[in-house]
């Protein structure tokens, strides 16, 4: 079936440094992609709609230049945790639309980033 | 305002019990209704996806039903065993679209 690869899984960087997430969209092209953040116990949290070959929509009170997302091609997104502090800290989940019938959406393994 | 509703928050339920999970959505246009079974520290993992005219689809020890009508959808889960523990996500997309609502949850705890 269907995979969305997300990598790294997890990630430790210092406080001030960028990171970046890679989400890939295996056997399947994907024209919409959506990252979400979680929380200890809570629910996903929608951060930004990305469309292949334009910008992303991002949430309200999400920190467009924070957090810089790119769809360059139909199969990866990336996004960006620039500048990150521990309060950046979390578990950041990618997710992809397939445009088959239903269009259904798979998610990624998510990654863990942990800002020290 | 396109809203998903989930119910109840948790539940604890013993092993081998049947337990149902409680979803009610505003969104419109509708397109579709998803479960996804979400592990701790782990990705969503769909269970079912329901279009208008389905009313109910099943996934071995899991059924979904939809009531296009009434809004609202339910996860039934069968039989429930430890690995059910996990957090339940319904999931509904806007007809044209797609962009999904996510529904904040059931956490679901499943004693031996």
């Amino acid at each position: 079936g269907a995979v969305v690869s997300q990598h790294p899984s997890w990630v430790i960087c210092k406080s001030g440094t960028s990171v970046k997430i890679e989400c890939r969209s295996l056997d399947f092209q994907a024209t919409t992609m959506f990252w979400y953040r979680q929380f200890p116990k809570q629910s996903l949290m929608l951060m930004a709609t990305s469309n292949e070959g334009s910008k992303a929509t991002y949430e309200q009170g999400v920190e467009k230049d924070k957090f810089l997302i790119n769809h360059a091609s139909l199969t990866l997104s990336t996004l960006t945790v620039t500048s990150a502090h521990p309060e950046d800290s979390s578990f950041y989940i990618c997710s992809a639309r397939s445009s088959g019938v239903g269009n259904t959406i798979y998610f990624g393994e998510g990654s863990w980033l942990t800002v020290v | 305002k396109n809203q998903v509703e989930q119910s109840p928050q948790s539940l604890i339920i013993l092993e081998g019990k049947n337990c149902t999970l409680q979803c009610n959505y505003t969104v419109s246009p509708f397109s579709n209704l998803r479960w996804y079974k979400q592990d701790t520290g782990r990705g969503p993992v769909s269970l079912t996806i329901m279009t208008f005219s389905e009313n109910t689809k099943s996934n071995g020890r899991y059924t979904a039903t939809l009531d296009a009508d009434t809004k609202q959808s339910s996860l039934h889960i069968t039989a429930s065993q430890l690995s059910d523990s996990a957090s339940y996500i319904c999931v509904v997309s806007v007809g044209g679209s797609y962009i999904p609502t996510f529904g904040r949850g059931t956490s679901l705890i499943v004693h031996p």
